[in-house]
């Protein structure tokens, strides 16, 4: 499976974007790059799912190169209530069942 | 139409005691995976179950835990003589299955939270 690898912890202001981005160097041709959020004491929460360029949703961007050695998660104009753990997972549907979530990156949103 | 619900949502016992984790499904999904989520770490795969199948349990410890999706009501991860390292929270989650090669959206319960005393 393609490990993945994000910064820890980052910092933001509300208003401000935020641009998180995860390593995965060895990821297979049939891999999908899918983000989760989670918040204190709850389950995380899929965001947003993605193969290559770029996929919107009504909550983040994804932002795939080509090479699709890695990705980034923009989160627009971020509020207090976007403060949680991302989580970048890569997997398909043969190994959905050992998709690893890692540490993940803590995102703190400040006033 | 109720989320992954899993129960208890707290559950305490003293060292050696069982504890019984649960877990209903989404209605219509089939596949059911359960995690672990040490404080300030992310979650850990540890088995992933289809109706009356296990279909990997490559992060289950070897012994003590169990975990089964019969046929007819929820999952349920059994800890057996459980330790002071079991202490956890514990995630159950759900999908409908595979979404041709996608990773198919996993949605998650609230989880349980297991104190070993």
């Amino acid at each position: 499976l393609a490990k993945t690898t994000q910064p820890i912890s980052m910092d933001s202001y509300e208003g401000q974007e935020v641009n998180i981005t995860c390593s995965h160097n060895n990821i297979a041709t049939n891999d999908y790059i899918t983000w989760y959020q989670q918040f204190p004491s709850q389950g995380p929460r899929f965001i947003i799912q993605g193969y290559k360029t770029k996929v919107t949703n009504e909550v983040a961007s994804l932002f795939i190169p080509a090479d699709r050695k890695s990705s980034t998660l923009s989160l627009p104009r971020v509020s207090l209530s976007d403060t949680a753990v991302y989580y970048c997972l890569v997997g398909d549907s043969s190994n959905a069942g050992k998709s690893t979530f890692g540490d993940g990156t803590t995102l703190t949103v400040k006033p | 139409n109720a989320g992954v619900m899993q129960n208890p949502r707290h559950l305490v016992r003293r060292r050696g005691q069982e504890a019984r984790l649960r877990c209903s499904p989404m209605k219509g999904h089939s596949h059911v995976y359960w995690y672990r989520q040490l404080p300030e770490e992310g979650l850990k795969f540890m088995v992933y179950l289809q109706k009356e199948n296990i279909i990997d349990e490559s992060g289950m410890p070897k012994e003590r835990f169990s975990a089964e999706f019969p046929k007819e009501g929820p999952s349920i991860l059994r800890i057996q003589q459980v330790v002071r390292g079991d202490s956890a929270a514990y995630f159950c989650a759900s999908s409908p299955g595979t979404s041709g090669r996608m990773h198919s959206e996993q949605f998650f319960g609230p989880g349980t939270r297991l104190t070993v005393l």
